[in-house]
């Protein structure tokens, strides 16, 4: 069966990066999409990013291009989603979740605190 | 980026009841349109894509309808399960854009 495991939850200080990585099994990586989901408290879904596994082309939201990288290892069948200059505002659940276009397995979401 | 409008943004409602929530596009998204389902502290659950096609193992009380640039999620005869937080999303263009989710909760 398809599972999607996330790293552990971090705690950063602002200005730091952080590094969450999304490990997959039970299908073939190379003919899905990853996508990557935030939650902050108190929040809904913001849609971050996607990144296609078998190019290892992504796109970004615009809002994020600029802090924002995926990258992959197919080795591993592991995506990692790394997030620069950290503010208060990051504070937040991320999740992986498979695509195509729509998510119907997700991993169990990681949860990043920025605090100084 | 498209911007998609849910409402209401709470719903209060009773077990056995019928709600319908609107998901509103700021352009055309033809189909592209997928219906989640948020519990406290899991992952978003897929309930409709393709603006009405059901996912498997969701059970046939919901249903969606709709395609440019309106779209609705009904859920017929609540169950006690179904209270919690739905958001649509468009995948028509990236950013795939969710709604601000609605809030069912037990009247």
């Amino acid at each position: 069966q398809v599972h999607l495991v996330q790293s552990g939850a971090e705690v950063k200080k602002p200005g730091a990066s952080v590094k969450v990585s999304c490990t997959a099994s039970g299908y073939d990586v190379t003919r899905y999409y990853l996508h990557w989901v935030r939650q902050a408290p108190g929040h809904g879904l913001e849609w971050m990013a996607i990144i296609n596994l078998n190019e290892g082309m992504s796109s970004y939201a615009q809002k994020f291009q600029d802090r924002v990288t995926l990258t992959r290892d197919t080795s591993t069948s592991t995506v990692f989603m790394e997030l620069t200059s950290l503010r208060s505002e990051d504070t937040a659940v991320y999740y992986c979740a498979r695509g195509g276009k729509y998510s119907n397995y997700w991993g169990q979401g990681t949860l990043v605190t920025v605090s100084s | 980026d498209i911007q998609l409008t849910q409402s209401p943004s709470f719903l209060s409602a009773s077990v056995g009841d019928r709600v319908t929530i609107t998901c509103r596009a700021s352009q055309g998204i033809s189909s592209y349109l997928a219906w989640y389902q948020e519990e406290l502290g899991k992952a978003p659950k897929l309930l409709i894509y393709g603006a009405s096609t059901l996912q498997s193992g969701v059970p046939s009380r919901f249903s969606g309808s709709g395609s440019g640039t309106e779209f609705t999620l009904t859920i017929n005869n609540l169950q006690a399960e179904d209270f919690a937080i739905y958001y649509c999303q468009q995948v028509n263009n990236y950013p795939y854009t969710f709604g601000q989710g609605t809030k069912l909760e037990i009247k």
